[in-house]
């Protein structure tokens, strides 16, 4: 298993550009998060989906957008990037989030706003 | 909602000392604690757990307390490596509840040096 995949891993944006941060997991999960990770501030939850065709805003939602066609993929889009978005963001799944199992990372994206 | 708080946001030991990292947490209904260790540059990784109603869990040289009276929890490595080196986040959620209410809620993690 490949486990949680994200891709890019790196990204300079400008300011106003869009783009999508992708997100794959092989572990047939029905759980599925995003995360934003900004120096000595912990992680924050942007979004989070419970299977295929459901979503729901984090802590963090502004600026962000998800889908979630397939139990497999769940990915982020910023539609008019901001220096405020510069940031890590790491994708997790988990098999069912309600219960005690873990939850697993991907690799992260490191994206930067110019 | 849930609040986690963490100290110390740096600490500093020697190779063969104990490291201690605690946590606050706000809801008394939170039932879960994990606890994730992130290397330089890697992801965030599970290192321990423990749920609400167990007082201490042990995996060799890593322990968790809780104290959910004081809603407290806190992380003890014993005899540290180099390799220990990283950041330690914790975090709470409330498992069982449904919907939001079992995402987790992170500290702002701990950044833990071990001096050879």
């Amino acid at each position: 298993n490949a486990g949680v995949t994200q891709t890019p891993k790196f990204r300079i944006l400008k300011i106003g550009q869009s783009m999508t941060l992708q997100c794959a997991q092989d572990m047939n999960h029905n759980y599925m998060y995003w995360y934003r990770q900004d120096p000595g501030m912990g992680l924050k939850l942007i979004y989070y989906s419970v299977g295929a065709g459901i979503t729901d805003k984090g802590e963090v939602p502004n600026g962000y957008n998800v889908s979630r066609s397939t139990t497999e993929d769940f990915p982020l889009r910023l539609e008019l990037a901001a220096p405020s978005q510069t940031s890590v963001y790491f994708c997790a799944s988990t098999i069912a989030g309600d219960i005690y199992n873990e939850q697993f990372f991907g690799p992260g994206t490191r994206l930067t706003v110019l | 909602g849930e609040n986690v708080e963490q100290h110390p946001s740096t600490l500093s030991v020697q190779e063969g000392d104990s490291a201690v990292i605690k946590c606050t947490y706000s809801d008394s209904a939170s039932n879960y604690f994990p606890w994730y260790k992130q290397e330089l540059g890697k992801r965030p990784q599970l290192i321990i757990d423990i749920r609400s109603n167990v007082g201490e869990k042990k995996d060799q040289r890593i322990a968790v307390t809780l104290n959910k009276t004081a809603k407290h929890f806190s992380l003890h490595i014993t005899e540290t490596q180099p390799e220990d080196s990283a950041v330690y986040f914790c975090a709470a959620s409330k498992r069982g509840y449904g919907g939001s209410q079992g995402n987790l809620i992170f500290g702002k993690g701990t950044k833990l040096s071990v001096k050879p």
